[in-house]
């Protein structure tokens, strides 16, 4: 079983929708979540970064962490055409700095 | 400005050749990763470093060769051993190791072997 799944979509929403992105990890050794944005050709960017269950907000977007379920999710509220991106979920091992990485889910976000 | 810089942005190889792809940082980060980046496949982690003369193997090493003698610098060479070449390749670094690192990614190299 792979450590973070993250279903590959794509996902294609209208101008103004609220978007759920999800990925489940199989650990719960490791307390740290990330997810990252990857515009076409370019690199990701980190967008938010969480290390504790619950929610974390910042703008129209919110990361939620579930423990218990070892469900991790990105909400996006309002969505813009700008939103439309590559959109990584990853979880920090703690031990040796290295990042695994969900696969990512291509959003489009029609006008 | 500080930030990554990954050099070139397009790369061509012919078949049994070696490329060296250049990844710079002005960031003073100790922690510098090398990942690969296919369809559909995420980011698979190739050779990180974690401080000067020092790095490790990833996931997917086999093929690849790295050096870091520099703080600033740490190139990957993609040697003719490796099978498939052809991806998007990011260069990372982080201010630190261990927990809650956070790390900033360059602009990439897309490799095309003819």
């Amino acid at each position: 079983q792979k450590e973070v799944e993250q279903d590959p979509g794509p996902l294609s929403v209208p101008e103004g929708a609220i978007v759920s992105l999800n990925c489940t990890y199989s650990n719960s050794a490791f307390q740290y979540f990330m997810w990252y944005r990857q515009y076409s050709r370019k690199g990701p960017e980190l967008l938010m970064y969480t290390y504790s269950s619950g929610n974390k907000e910042d703008g129209r977007f919110t990361a939620q962490v579930d423990k218990s379920s070892k469900y991790i999710s990105l909400f996006i509220r309002d969505s813009q055409p700008s939103d439309s991106a590559t959109y990584l979920c990853a979880r920090h091992t703690g031990a040796n700095s290295k990042l695994t990485f969900g696969k990512g889910i291509t959003l489009s976000v029609r006008p | 400005d500080g930030g990554i810089t990954q050099s070139p942005k397009y790369l061509f190889r012919k078949e049994g050749q070696n490329v060296t792809l250049s990844c710079e940082q002005n960031l003073n980060h100790d922690a510098m990763y090398w990942y690969r980046q296919d369809p559909g496949q995420g980011l698979r982690l190739i050779y990180y470093s974690q401080i000067v003369n020092d790095f490790q193997k990833g996931d997917i090493a086999e093929g690849y060769s790295v050096s870091r003698e520099k703080k600033e610098s740490f190139p990957l060479t993609v040697t003719s051993a490796q099978k498939n070449p052809t991806a998007f390749y990011l260069c990372a670094s982080s201010t630190r190791t261990g927990t809650g690192n956070e790390q900033f990614f360059g602009p990439g190299t897309r490799l095309t072997v003819l």
